[in-house]
This record gives structure tokens, C-alpha cells and sequence, in this order.
């Protein structure tokens, strides 16, 4: 079984639909992340979480929104869906520390029409 | 100028061939370094992380040079396994606190039979 698991892997909707992709993770980090990946743009960072009680925008967090319903378990929601978030999305934990490198999910491919 | 800098490829290698890939970083206070390998439509794995004194994981060596900001990887006796796409990832203090992990946009490499 994977450490960290995104569902749906694949997903395609309509622009203004709202859509929740779910995280969670069996490695017991405190850390986790949500990043976007675009063709020649790298990965960027769009929310990340210390801790449960602890929420952060990234880079490109607007038009986003996060919850971290337990340590295991970090959603990331799109309110109402536009075709330029469709992009591969990985989810990623930690357990802290610079020299400590993430770990990913498998990616949930998203699609907005 | 971007955080992190690799050239894109692509890189056709002969199986059983040396290469090598460098890429630099913009932030003098970044302080932890690795190197990712990304199989396409596949998440980011962690390939090896790379110290200061450099080092050497089998077939793979990783070297840092802080005064010039760059870090490389060097694959010997390459492998049609090896095929994959190598992210340098920088983390280091940022907007977003003291730690946060920065993609380079990749170095795709194709080793041919």
C-alpha cells in the first residue's frame, strides 16, 4: 500500500464545479503539502500544513482552499473550477527539518473543461 | 532570474554512458539540496540528497559547490531504467518560512539502447 494517497487519481469536470482532492498518508509526518504541476513550470507550492492546527498559503494558493482534518488527512478544494487549474496534483508530507526531503503522492490528474 | 535553474534537455545517452547534469540556485541561504527523479505522469521520487563533502549512491554522485551555487549529478554506466525525468530541489528559507522546497523545472534524459 502507498504511504501517501491521493484519490480520485484522474478527474474531469465542468468550469464552476466545486471539486475536493483528498490526501492521506500512513508515515506519520506532521508536514504536509499540496503542489500543482504545469508542463515547463515546475512544481509549485499551493498550500502547506505543520500541523493540524496549523494552515498556509503557498505561492499560488488563490482559488484554493484547504482542510487538515487529522494529521493523516490533508484535502485541497476548488471552489468553483476554471480551465487553468487543470494540472497534475501531488499531495506531500514530512517529518520537519531542513535536511528532511517529501515525500509524494501519486498525483491526481485534474481537468477542467 | 528563476530560484532554480537546470538546462531542460533533452539528454539521448548511449546505454552505458556517463552523464552529467548541473543546475543552480539563486538563494545564498539555501541549505539543503536533492536531487528527485520524476518517470513521466509519475510522482517525484526522492533519488538521493546531496551534502556538502558530495556524495556517491552506486552508479549516481552528487556534488555541491555553495561559493557558485550550483549542484550537479553524475550518472556512470547508464541504464534504459535510468530514463527519467531529474529534478534539483532546493530548500531553504523563502516567504513561506524558513523552510520550503524549490523545484527546478527538470532535465529530461532519454538513455538509448
Amino acid at each position: 500500500d502507498a504511504d501517501v494517497t491521493q484519490t480520485p487519481r484522474n478527474r474531469i469536470t465542468k468550469t464552476g464545479k466545486r471539486i475536493m482532492l483528498e490526501c492521506s498518508q500512513t508515515k506519520g509526518h506532521d508536514r504536509m503539502y499540496w503542489y500543482r504541476q504545469d508542463p515547463g513550470l515546475g512544481l509549485r507550492l499551493i498550500y502547506y500544513s505543520f500541523d493540524v492546527k496549523d494552515i498556509n498559503k503557498g505561492e499560488i494558493s488563490d482559488g484554493y482552499s484547504v482542510s487538515r482534518q487529522a494529521q493523516a488527512k490533508f484535502s485541497l478544494s476548488l471552489e468553483s473550477a476554471i480551465p487553468n487549474q487543470t494540472a497534475l496534483y501531488f499531495c506531500a508530507t514530512s517529518p520537519g527539518g531542513l535536511e528532511q526531503p517529501q515525500h509524494f503522492g501519486d498525483g491526481t490528474r485534474l481537468s477542467i473543461l | 532570474r528563476k530560484e532554480v535553474e537546470q538546462d531542460p534537455g533533452p539528454f539521448n545517452v548511449p546505454e552505458g554512458a556517463t552523464v552529467a547534469f548541473n543546475c543552480t540556485y539563486s538563494n545564498s541561504a539555501s541549505q539543503s539540496f536533492f536531487w528527485y527523479r520524476q518517470d513521466c505522469r509519475k510522482e517525484p521520487k526522492l533519488l538521493m540528497s546531496v551534502y556538502s563533502s558530495g556524495n556517491e549512491d552506486g552508479r549516481f554522485t552528487a556534488q555541491l559547490n555553495r561559493a557558485s551555487q550550483y549542484i550537479s549529478l553524475l550518472i556512470r554506466d547508464s541504464k534504459l531504467s535510468d530514463s527519467a525525468t531529474y529534478l534539483c530541489v532546493v530548500n531553504g528559507p523563502s516567504n513561506f518560512g524558513n523552510e520550503k522546497l524549490t523545484f527546478g523545472t527538470g532535465t529530461r534524459l532519454t538513455i538509448i539502447p
